[in-house]
C-alpha cells in the first residue's frame, strides 16, 4: 500500500474548520484514501473514505485532488472532543486483499478553546 | 448496536507467563484483525481472519504469538512466555469484507 505523509501536529480554534492535509503521491488507481482518528486511550475510529470523488458524511468531508496525490480532511466546526491523532491511510479493496491498515504517525490535532 | 468488545481491559502479568486476550467482533462481520500499539509507537498489524480462509499471520512478531477464531466469531490472541517488550495495547477490529474497520477499546497488557 502507498505511503502517506502528514504534518505531525496542528492546532485549531474551537468552532473553526480544521483542515488536515495528507500527501499520497505514489497512490495507485485502485487505492482508496481512508481517514481514522484515535482519541486518547481509545481505539481508532473510522471517519471517512474515498476513491476520487469528494465525500461528505456526518463527521467530516474528504477532498481529493484531481491527480489523487493528496487529500484534505475537513472537520467543519471543530470541538474540543475532536482533539485526537488523525491517520490518513491508503489501501486497496477487492478480493485477495486483506485490508490490513498500515498506520503512520498521523497528525495530532489540538482543538483549543 | 453493540460494537467490538475486548477483554480484559487491563492485564498485568509476570515475565514468562502466558496470556490470552479475547475479542468479540460485531455480529455478522466476517473479517477480524488484531493490532498492537506500544507506548509512543504507531499501530502495528498483527493478524487477519476472513471467513474460512487461512489467516494472514504476516504481522506476528514471533512464534510466541498465535491467534485463533472459533466459529467465525470470537477470537483469542495468545502470547506465550511473555516478555517486557510485549507490553502494549492490543486492539481488535472487525469489518464486513473489504469495508471499513471498527475497533474495540483495546486490552492494555503490562509485563512486569
Amino acid at each position: 500500500d502507498a505511503k502517506t505523509t502528514q504534518p505531525p501536529s496542528m492546532d485549531c480554534a474551537e468552532g473553526r474548520a480544521a483542515n488536515l492535509p495528507c500527501n499520497h503521491s505514489t497512490i495507485s488507481g485502485n487505492e482508496y484514501v481512508y481517514w481514522y482518528r484515535q482519541i486518547h486511550s481509545q481505539g481508532p475510529q473510522y471517519i471517512i473514505h474515498g476513491l476520487k470523488n469528494n465525500e461528505t458524511n456526518e463527521m467530516a468531508s474528504l477532498i481529493i485532488t484531481e491527480d489523487r496525490k493528496s487529500s484534505t480532511l475537513i472537520l467543519p466546526h471543530a470541538t474540543l472532543r475532536d482533539t485526537a491523532v488523525y491517520y490518513c491511510i491508503v489501501r486497496t479493496h477487492g478480493s485477495g486483499n486483506t485490508g490490513k491498515l498500515i498506520f503512520g504517525q498521523g497528525t495530532t490535532l489540538q482543538v483549543k478553546p | 448496536g453493540a460494537g467490538v468488545s475486548q477483554s480484559p481491559s487491563n492485564k498485568v502479568t509476570e515475565k514468562g507467563k502466558d496470556v490470552e486476550l479475547r475479542c468479540d467482533p460485531i455480529s455478522g462481520h466476517t473479517a477480524l484483525y488484531w493490532y498492537r500499539q506500544s507506548l509512543g509507537q504507531g499501530l502495528e498489524f498483527l493478524i487477519y481472519f476472513q471467513g474460512n480462509s487461512a489467516p494472514d499471520k504476516s504481522g506476528l512478531p514471533s512464534d510466541r504469538f498465535s491467534a485463533e477464531r472459533t466459529g467465525g466469531s470470537v477470537s483469542t490472541l495468545t502470547i506465550q512466555r511473555t516478555q517486557q517488550e510485549d507490553s502494549a495495547v492490543y486492539l481488535c477490529a472487525s469489518s464486513l469484507a473489504g469495508a471499513e474497520q471498527y475497533f474495540g477499546p483495546g486490552t492494555r497488557l503490562t509485563v512486569t
